[in-house]
């Protein structure tokens, strides 16, 4: 069965710090990979998506994620965070048929000053 | 651009009672979903659909029912509203499978509804 692994709930970073939340992932077939964010009191929001092709994948707000299939991985980065990032990050693995999804646990993010 | 609509953003309910959370999207998506979220435990599928008048069970789908009468909407009820129901409802729809894309795989989110079970 397809799963995601979210390491801790919170990650704290200084405005302009390299931000890096990570995704791994167990599938028995070839995964397609989402991540999600979820502004406060909103809903998800598709920042980027890995189906076929490139490895590594931008999305929206700067950010971007590479797939690596030997270390079953699909971490999210973003050069330099700035304070509207600050969010709840959801990762998810598209499970069987009709796109259902199993989403991680999430990872709250916080940017400081 | 996609737009999938919730019926309430808050809703404040006491035990035993009948809800109806209500979701519509405008893009003829054949999937539609309802997930809850609570904190540390992420989303998780109650019920999903794939057609109208079809549905499947999701992860956690007891004390919940769904109904589908029309492609556009995607109805979660609880029979008998439970303190333990008080979440974060989330619906969201995706294009349906067969398409020959496996990128239209994404799913899109309404804004969700807070619900207090008092």
């Amino acid at each position: 069965a397809q799963s995601v692994t979210q390491l801790g709930s919170h990650v704290s970073v200084s405005e302009g710090a390299l931000v890096l939340l990570r995704c791994n992932y167990s599938s028995s077939v070839p995964p397609y990979l989402f991540w999600y964010v979820q502004y406060p009191n909103q809903g998800l929001q598709l920042l980027l998506k890995y189906t076929t092709g490139a490895t590594l994948v931008k999305g929206i707000n700067g950010f971007e994620a590479e797939f690596k299939k030997s270390e079953t991985s699909f971490h999210l980065t973003k050069p330099s965070a700035h304070m509207s990032d600050a969010a709840e990050y959801f990762c998810a693995v598209v499970t069987g048929a009709n796109s259902k999804l199993t989403f991680g646990k999430g990872i709250t993010l916080s940017v400081r000053p | 651009d996609v737009k999938v609509t919730q019926s309430s953003r808050y809703l404040v309910k006491r035990t035993g009672e009948k809800v109806f959370l209500e979701c519509v999207q405008d893009m003829d998506h054949e999937n539609m979903f309802w997930y809850r979220q609570d904190p540390g435990l992420g989303l998780r599928l109650i019920y999903f659909s794939y057609d109208v008048k079809m549905k499947e069970k999701g992860d956690i789908p007891e004390g919940y029912s769904v109904s589908r009468e029309k492609k556009e909407r995607f109805s979660l009820i609880l029979e008998s509203a439970s303190t333990n129901q008080t979440s974060m409802y989330l619906c969201a729809s995706s294009f349906g499978v067969g398409t020959g894309d496996r990128g239209r795989d994404t799913q899109y989110f309404g804004p969700g509804t807070r619900l207090t079970v008092l």
